[in-house]
């Protein structure tokens, strides 16, 4: 019983592609994000849907475009995949009304 | 500019001792207070967390303790073992607004038999 579900698990691509990774949860939760842990390990908000609305777009190139088809489900789009978006981007969701926010086993995202 | 200063970087404990990472934030409006364990090729865990209306918070071997007026708070684990080897993070976030998680950098955590 996965909670936060992400695919793929790895994405290897060359540059100039256009690569998509999906998320899903089944807590019932209506508030999703996504985040990027850099080589260092450092985590950064990336975007947060609430009830499939945007409500954070942190300073992110605009080749990144998540969607949220409904609200237990929320994919991140990348056009032009360039060597710097290689990283580990998470996806985690959270109850609107609590401040835990539960994440998903990860997809690394290698550009070559 | 990293609004959660998060140390020390990597901290080496013997199996039984106390292990204690620190975090310091700069807004006074963060509210809200996570630890998380990340394990090698996995996603975060929340561990533990922390509102600022309380100075301590203990669930099991775990312990944060926050000083408001320092803007200051900690990680102790008592009794490590080296299961408990992993990196570990520092968050704080403000209610309202989507409760963006801001991350410290990270502590590498290795206990030693």
């Amino acid at each position: 019983d996965t909670a936060v579900s992400q695919t793929p698990k790895y994405l290897v691509t060359q540059m100039g592609n256009d690569k998509s990774i999906k998320c899903e949860q089944n807590l019932g939760h209506d508030t999703m994000y996504w985040y990027k842990q850099d080589s260092k390990k450092f985590l950064k908000i990336m975007f947060s849907y609430n009830n499939k609305e945007l409500i954070i777009n942190e300073t992110v190139p605009n080749r990144f475009s998540p969607k949220s088809p409904d609200k237990a489900h929320l994919n991140l789009h990348i056009n032009s995949l360039e060597l710097g978006d290689s990283a580990v981007y998470f996806c985690a969701s959270r109850n609107y009304r609590g401040h835990e926010q539960y994440f998903g086993p990860g997809t690394r995202l290698t550009v070559t | 500019q990293q609004q959660v200063k998060q140390s020390p970087q990597s901290l080496i404990v013997q199996k039984g001792g106390i292990s204690i990472i620190n975090c310091a934030y700069e807004n006074t409006a963060f509210d809200y207070f996570p630890w998380y364990q990340q394990f090698p090729g996995k996603g975060p865990a929340l561990l533990i967390a922390i509102r600022p209306d309380v100075s301590e918070k203990k669930e099991g071997r775990f312990t944060i303790s926050f000083n408001k007026s320092a803007k200051q708070f900690s990680l102790h684990i008592m009794d490590s073992q080296p299961g408990d080897s992993a990196t570990y993070f520092c968050a704080a976030s403000i209610t309202g607004g989507g409760n963006k998680l801001t991350f410290g950098t990270g502590t590498q955590l290795k206990v030693e038999l």
